[in-house]
């Protein structure tokens, strides 16, 4: 079965600083990866998402995420940040799982962004 | 707009009542899921539906029930309910099949109080 780790539940970083965002998935082949983005009071909205080819997938709103195999890893980052982008980071692994796609959500990451 | 629709998005309640939250899946998407969303247990999967069938369950509670129709809008029916039931409450829909996963699109969320 797959599962995904994020293992920081804030972060706070200033604007116009650059952000990383953690995650690490375990699944025992390459699985889908996904980030989605909750503002408050809203639902999730689908940043990237990668599954093959290039392993540094371009979203949008200005993100990036970086695939490594070698870690387990799928880290989000943004070189500059805006007061906007003030919300909460899920990321996701799906995979196929008794015969049908299934996806598992981290348990998040809040973003704070200070002037 | 996401192209979920979710009605309603604001339910107060009592204790004990039954209440019906509805979720149109954006259009071509054959896959309904709802999530849970609160405070102290963060995302819980509860259950997707595949073209009118159950595909899934996740934690979700015995007084909860779910079905997807024809036209492949879905309804979550909560009864019973206790105040620990107040949460978000999230659809989200995907065009996945067996092989391939696109990711999910959310819904906006019913926000549930019991009182």
């Amino acid at each position: 079965a797959q599962s995904v780790t994020q293992p920081d539940i804030h972060i706070t970083v200033s604007e116009g600083a650059s952000l990383e965002l953690r995650c690490n998935y375990s699944y025992g082949a390459t699985p889908y990866l996904f980030w989605y983005v909750q503002s408050p009071g809203q639902g999730l909205q689908l940043l990237l998402k990668y599954f093959s080819g290039d392993t540094l997938v371009q979203g949008i709103k200005g993100f990036e995420a970086e695939f490594k195999r070698s870690q387990s890893s799928f880290n989000l980052r943004k070189p500059s940040v805006h007061w906007s982008d003030a919300a909460e980071y899920f990321c996701a692994v799906g995979a196929r799982s008794g015969g049908y796609q299934k996806v598992t959500f981290g348990t998040g990451t809040k973003l704070q962004v200070i002037p | 707009d996401s192209g979920v629709t979710q009605t309603p998005k604001h339910l107060i309640t009592a204790t004990g009542q039954r209440v019906t939250l509805r979720c149109s899946p954006r259009s071509g998407d054959l896959s309904v899921y709802w999530y849970q969303q609160s405070l102290d247990q963060g995302l819980q999967f509860l259950i997707q539906y595949y073209n009118g069938e159950e595909r899934a369950k996740g934690n979700i509670l015995e007084r909860f029930s779910a079905q997807q129709f024809p036209d492949l809008h879905s309804e979550l029916n909560l009864s019973s309910l206790e105040l620990g039931d107040s949460a978000l409450y999230f659809c989200a829909s995907s065009a996945n099949d067996r092989n391939h996963n696109y990711g999910y699109t959310f819904g906006s969320g019913t926000r549930l109080t019991v009182v």
